[in-house]
């Protein structure tokens, strides 16, 4: 299997702020990957796939760029409702995986 | 649009089968194109993908459950299910289903089952 990493675990931010989340996967997996948004009590949502497109209806502040084993997923200026975990997850190859998320929490 | 609903009792006992639906509604399973997953999510932790099946009834499971796994279709309701065998508390969790159309665009609520005697 292919395992995916996310650094920070947490990061914690202010309205306004630019963040940057990193993704690594254990090989490398082209552009098949993805960025979901989850809020408590609710299913992922997903934001960007094949690595830098954005999902239909998903605000142009989000943005992922990366390749073969190295991804970033930005938020240009964070909003209230941006307030949530993010998971990455590699459709290379089967079984589909996931990385451990990352929370971003008010400051 | 599509939408996906998990059913299923959210309380189960150690050694019993899990048993879930998803019913599907606002597109066919039958039209094909996309595989029918499930994932799960441990309290608090990450997710974890299960299984998916296509129309046809092929199927894919995770190696590390695929033992205890079986995913079905039934095209006349637009329905697909998770059946897990031989459950403990380890497979208490939020349980959803999903649309797989190289990523996971569509996904139900999610359902919690507890296991627990």
């Amino acid at each position: 299997d292919i395992q995916m990493t996310q650094s920070p675990s947490s990061v914690s931010a202010s309205v306004g702020d630019r963040v940057t989340i990193t993704c690594r996967a254990s090989q490398g997996i082209s552009s098949w990957l993805a960025w979901y948004q989850q809020k408590p009590g609710k299913a992922p949502k997903l934001l960007i796939y094949a690595a830098s497109s954005l999902q239909s209806g998903v605000p142009s502040r989000f943005s992922g760029s990366g390749s073969g084993t190295d991804f970033t997923l930005t938020i240009s200026s964070l909003q209230p409702e941006d307030f949530a975990t993010y998971y990455c997850q590699q459709s290379y190859s089967t079984p589909p995986t996931f990385g451990p998320g990352t929370k971003v929490d008010i400051k | 649009q599509v939408q996906l609903q998990e059913s299923g009792p959210g309380l189960v006992k150690p050694s019993q089968t899990l048993s879930l639906t998803c019913t599907v509604s606002g597109g066919s399973i039958s039209s094909g194109g996309y595989y029918w997953s499930w994932i799960r999510q441990h309290p608090g932790k990450g997710l974890e993908w299960i299984g998916y099946i296509y129309y046809s009834g092929s199927t894919y499971y995770n190696p590390s459950l695929k033992s205890r796994v079986t995913i079905s279709v039934d095209t006349s309701k637009n329905q697909f299910s998770l059946k897990l065998s031989s459950v403990t508390a380890a497979d208490t969790a939020v349980y959803y289903c999903a649309r797989l159309d190289d990523y996971f665009d569509y996904w139900g609520q999610g359902t919690l089952v507890t296991v627990s005697s």
